[in-house]
Parts: C-alpha cells; structure tokens; sequence
C-alpha cells in the first residue's frame, strides 16, 4: 500500500466548473501536509500547506482530517492555467516529504 | 525567494559512463538537500539526504556506490550517477532547506537524464 494515495485522474473538467481532490496517507506520524502542483516535465511547486482547521488562499481550499487521515483540495471557479498535476505531500519530523503520484487536471475551455 | 539552481536541464549520455548533477542554493545555505527521482507518471522517490559535511542517508533501495553524493559547502550538492544504464534514465530533482527552515522545501528545476 502506497503511503499517500491520490487518485490519478484525469479529471477533465471545464474552465469555471469546481473541482476536488482527495487523499490519504497511511503514516499517522505525518505532522505537515501540503498540495503542490507540476506541471509537465518541471518541478513541483508548493500551492498550500494544510492545516487541521482548514484554510484557503484565493480559489483554493484545503482540508485536513487527521483522525480519518485524509486530505482535501478545493478549487472554485477554475482556469484554464490550473491544469497541472496535483500532489498530495506529507511530511514528517525529520524534514523528510512523502508525494503521491498526484492526480492530473485538465481544464477544457 | 529562495532559489535552487539544478543544471544540467537535461542530459543524454552513453551506458556505462558517469552523470554529474548539481545543485546550488543562490541566496541562502542549503543545510539539508534531499534527491528525489520520478519516473513517469510515478511520484516523486526520495533516494538520499545529505547535509553539509556530513556523508549522505540513502533510502533503502538506493545503492550508495551508484548514485554518489557530495554535499561539501552550504550552497552546493552534486549528485553522480556511476556506470548509467538505460534503467537509470529518470527525472531527478533536488530539494533543499535551510537552517531556521525560513524557505521550506525549494526544489531545483529537474533534470532529465536519458541513458542510451
């Protein structure tokens, strides 16, 4: 079993529409949580930490159910320059981060 | 912000030659740098962390003799991959953080290695 596991989409999806993923992680020693996206063939790059009492920035929303171990990303009224491939990342005391295998969006016009 | 400087971008090279890759914190001291390979449509693999001075952790898996790691300054870390093989060709990307953890996790820019 995958220590975080995202579903790998895709999700094709139109530009305005609202979209959400979701993930789960295994280790109940994670202590941070973040969504990064990349985009074909770069670097991730950090979009949200997430927290326990949820937050959001902008369009983007993040939740954190650390008793059920899952973890969410909202993203409302979408762009089309939000198509990317989205990664759930976990990370522990020790500095060390664990990725999905990200789930991808296409935004269609 | 912080940057990570990863060159070369891309590389192609022989089976049975040697890859160097390097990695350059610009404006901050990189005291952690992790290396991580992602085949494609696969997540990001953490392979080894090495910190200034210090010899390099690998992750279990990852053969220490092949994949050589070098992080002798505070602003520069190389990665050589030994007697590459086709299995080898890879993304392989470097992360750093910094002391008082100011910068998070910056990732360098990738590089894509093709053994042929």
């Amino acid at each position: 079993r995958k220590e975080v596991e995202q579903d790998p989409g895709p999700f094709n999806v139109p530009e305005g529409a609202t979209v959400a993923f979701n993930c789960t992680y295994s280790n109940s020693a994670s202590q941070s949580f973040f969504w990064y996206r990349q985009d074909c063939r770069k670097e991730p790059k950090l979009l949200m930490s997430v927290y326990s009492s949820g937050n959001e920035d902008g369009r983007f929303t993040a939740q954190l159910n650390r008793a059920s171990q899952y973890i969410s990303l909202l993203i409302r009224d979408s762009k089309l320059s939000d198509s990317a491939t989205y990664l759930c990342v976990t990370g522990t005391g020790d500095e060390k981060l664990t990725f999905g295998t990200g789930t991808r969006l296409t935004i269609i016009p | 912000g912080a940057v990570v400087s990863q060159h070369p971008s891309w590389v192609i090279c022989k089976s049975g030659t040697s890859v160097k890759i390097e990695c350059r914190s610009l404006d901050f001291q990189a005291t952690t740098m992790f290396w991580y390979r992602q085949f494609p449509k696969q997540s990001l693999m953490l392979m080894a962390t090495s910190n200034e001075g210090s010899k390099a952790t690998y992750e279990q898996g990852v053969e220490k003799d092949k994949f050589l790691i070098n992080h002798a300054s505070l602003t520069l870390s190389t990665l050589t991959v030994t007697s590459a093989h086709p299995e080898d060709s890879s993304f392989y990307i470097c992360s750093a953080t910094s002391l008082e953890g100011l910068y998070g996790y910056t990732f360098g820019s990738g590089t894509r290695l093709t053994v042929v």
